[in-house]
């Protein structure tokens, strides 16, 4: 199957101080890539959708001067967070949609393992 | 709009028992449902997808059902294992093809 990592797994910092979480897809190409972010006991949110090659899609409600996205090449999508604060403190995990020739629907998405960020 | 309910409680069973997850929807089938284990600190792993015209799907140990006219999904666990304790979500892919997720119910297989 579909391999999709994320670096760090862990990352504490200063409040004001910007972070950079990166996500690679290991043996495939991914056009796409989504951003989530996950409180504690509460569901998945996506945040955006990264293309690579063009702007980010956003959803309602997630500042894209505060969460930087950048899809540089097919196997790698960075979201930066930017003088981040308490509040930013979550899990964000990203994914890749199930690409061509894998069995299975387009939709299915592989998830990376996550990165758990602490702003003090 | 559409909504993916889970129950939000925990679900505590005892080991080689059958556990039974619930995943109700609100308003249209979507074309189909897919279900997803996530453990402590870990990203999600794609189990299983049934299509809107499946009545059921079995891989191993897992069966999924799609109920349209109940607006449902069950899935089930078949002998459970204390290894098999995580939460347990699901998700339909909405009008603008993006994944949505129910808030995943914890699952407590106990030896």
């Amino acid at each position: 199957g579909a391999v999709v990592s994320q670096h760090p797994s862990w990352v504490i910092c200063k409040s004001g101080t910007s972070v950079k979480i990166e996500c690679r897809s290991l043996d495939f190409q991914a056009t796409t890539m989504f951003w989530y972010r996950q409180f504690p006991k509460q569901s998945l949110m996506l945040m955006a959708t990264s293309n690579e090659g063009s702007k980010a899609t956003y959803e309602q409600g997630v500042e894209k001067d505060k969460f930087l996205i950048n899809h540089a090449s097919l196997t790698l999508s960075t979201l930066t967070v930017t003088s981040a604060h308490p509040e930013d403190s979550s899990f964000y995990i990203c994914s890749a949609r199930n690409p061509p020739g894998l069995a299975g629907v387009r939709e299915t998405q592989y998830f990376g393992p996550g990165t758990r960020l602490l702003v003090l | 709009s559409q909504k993916i309910e889970q129950n939000s409680e925990a679900l505590n069973i005892q080991e080689g028992k059958t556990a039974t997850l619930t995943c109700n929807y609100t308003n249209y089938s979507p074309a189909y449902l897919q279900w997803y284990r996530q453990d402590p600190g870990r990203g999600p792993v794609f189990l299983l997808l049934i299509r809107e015209n499946e009545k059921e799907k079995r891989k191993e140990r897992l069966k999924v059902t799609f109920d349209t006219t109940l607006k449902q999904s069950l899935f089930h666990i078949t002998a459970s294992q204390p290894a098999d304790s995580a939460t347990y979500l699901c998700a339909y892919v909405n009008a603008g093809n993006m994944l949505t997720f129910g808030g995943g119910t914890r699952l407590m297989v106990k030896p």
